[in-house]
């Protein structure tokens, strides 16, 4: 167990859906990093916050996006959503900003777009 | 850019044989490496890391890896593979500073082990 939780464990949706997954950190991680995992394109980044704000993009589409609360939580926002959207979201943190950081990965949201 | 290749899709493997997995990455500058493992319907467990120092690396579950750099490898070892070690393997290589803190995933290699 890594620390990092995630809710819901799998969603299913329908197209044109919005959907948001949420994140906990682990306790004292500042950072949060979402990827996206996908037969096609297997596991990219999407975007990171640091303490609340926006460190770092990836290839986000514009239809997603994300904020971290001051409780250092995170949500990611899916919307407009298509076939192609179905994948295993991962949230992980870690401790400061990058780097040297180690990232510690929850156990995913499978999301099923129909 | 940074990439990383993991040019083998599928491995497999008998029980008790030795394992080695191969990771090459482009990056500009010093690499920070690593490598997760992730098991059927599980995240992803980190086994090693290299950040400097000793190019040979320890990890959890008997795992070892060693950076090369004039190779740009980041190959990972096991001695004696076991039942459980079956999963996916995801090497990454992430940023040594300014912006770039995101991971690059290679696209893993999936381990099969033969009783």
């Amino acid at each position: 167990d890594s620390g990092v939780t995630q809710t819901p464990k799998h969603l299913i949706t329908a197209t044109g859906q919005r959907v948001t997954l949420r994140c906990s950190p682990r306790s004292g991680d500042l950072s949060v990093y979402w990827y996206q995992q996908s037969l096609d394109q297997g596991l990219q980044f999407l975007i990171q916050y640091y303490n609340g704000e926006e460190r770092a993009k990836g290839n986000i589409l514009e239809r997603f996006s994300a904020q971290q609360f001051p409780d250092l939580h995170s949500e990611l926002n899916l919307s407009s959503l298509e076939l192609g959207d179905s994948a295993l979201y991962f949230c992980a943190s870690s401790q400061k900003r990058g780097g040297t950081d180690t990232q510690y990965f929850g156990p995913g949201t499978r999301l099923t777009v129909l | 850019a940074q990439s990383v290749t993991q040019p083998d899709i599928h491995i497999t493997v008998s029980e008790g044989a030795s394992l080695e997995l191969r990771c090459n990455y482009s990056y500009g500058a010093t690499p920070y490496l690593f490598w997760y493992v992730q098991s059927p319907g599980q995240g992803l467990q980190l086994l090693l890391k290299y950040f400097s120092g000793d190019t040979l690396v320890q990890g959890i579950k008997g795992f070892e890896a060693e950076f090369k750099r004039s190779q740009s490898s980041f190959n990972l070892r096991k001695p004696s593979v076991h039942w459980s070690d079956a999963a996916e393997y995801f090497c990454a290589v992430g940023g040594s500073g300014g912006s770039n803190y995101k991971l690059t995933f290679g696209k893993g290699t999936l381990l099969t082990v033969n009783p």
